[in-house]
């Protein structure tokens, strides 16, 4: 079983609609990142949290650290949105562990 | 300011050859990161920096993974006698480590290495 899993693998939305990509996590952590990569390009990082809430912009990042699990949700989503998210959790050490990686699809 | 930059963006070599892939991290970050993403997978961590030592190599798959840093900036990961199993976007990451924290990782884009 993976340290880092993340629910859907896939995921197809309408313009518009509200996402959220859950991951849940069975090691002890520092922090959690989730993580945003274009096919083809690089990875670019949308939040690293440790408790409750962020917000940026129509991003939003929630983690429960007693339960492991963290989600991110997309409101009225865009498909410029379309992208593979990544959840990645730090460890003790510094190193990030991956989650394999939800690919989502906005269409227009 | 510039942000991660690695090179080469593609390589391709013949299975047996040796390669040097390099990274430059984002100027003042003293911890750097070497991840490997094959196809389809997310990233595995390989070895972190800490200034010019290696913190935690443990993720090296065998002997034939090397990375340096020697003046505690750029890093090179070298990679002895390629296995078409090594084809994969090898990545950089650098932070700003603060005593006793661990800060975000910026990454680099990546270089795509193929092994014939």
């Amino acid at each position: 079983k993976n340290e880092v899993e993340q629910s859907p693998q896939n995921l197809t939305a309408q313009e518009g609609e509200f996402i959220t990509i859950n991951c849940s996590y069975s090691v002890g952590i520092s922090a959690l990142h989730w993580l945003q990569q274009h096919p083809g390009g690089g990875i670019v990082s949308l939040f690293m949290l440790s408790s409750g809430k962020k917000k940026h912009g129509r991003l939003i990042a929630t983690i429960n650290i007693q339960e492991k699990h963290s989600s991110l949700h997309i409101t009225a989503s865009h498909p410029r949105d379309s992208a593979v998210y990544i959840c990645a959790v730090l460890r003790e050490g510094g190193k990030l562990i991956f989650g394999q990686g939800t690919e989502l699809s906005v269409k227009p | 300011g510039a942000g991660v930059s690695q090179t080469p963006s593609n390589k391709v070599t013949e299975k047996g050859k040796y390669v040097e892939l390099r990274c430059d991290p984002i100027s003042g970050h003293t911890a750097l990161y070497w991840y490997r993403q094959s196809l389809g997978q997310g990233p595995e961590f390989l070895i972190y920096f800490q200034g010019t030592g290696a913190a935690d190599d443990s993720g090296l798959p065998n002997d034939r993974f090397f990375a340096v840093r020697p003046e505690g900036s750029v890093s090179t990961l070298k990679i002895q006698r390629t296995e078409r199993g090594d084809s994969a976007v090898y990545l950089c990451a650098s932070s700003q480590r603060t005593s006793g924290a661990y800060n975000e990782q910026f990454f680099g884009p990546g270089t795509r290495l193929t092994v014939l």
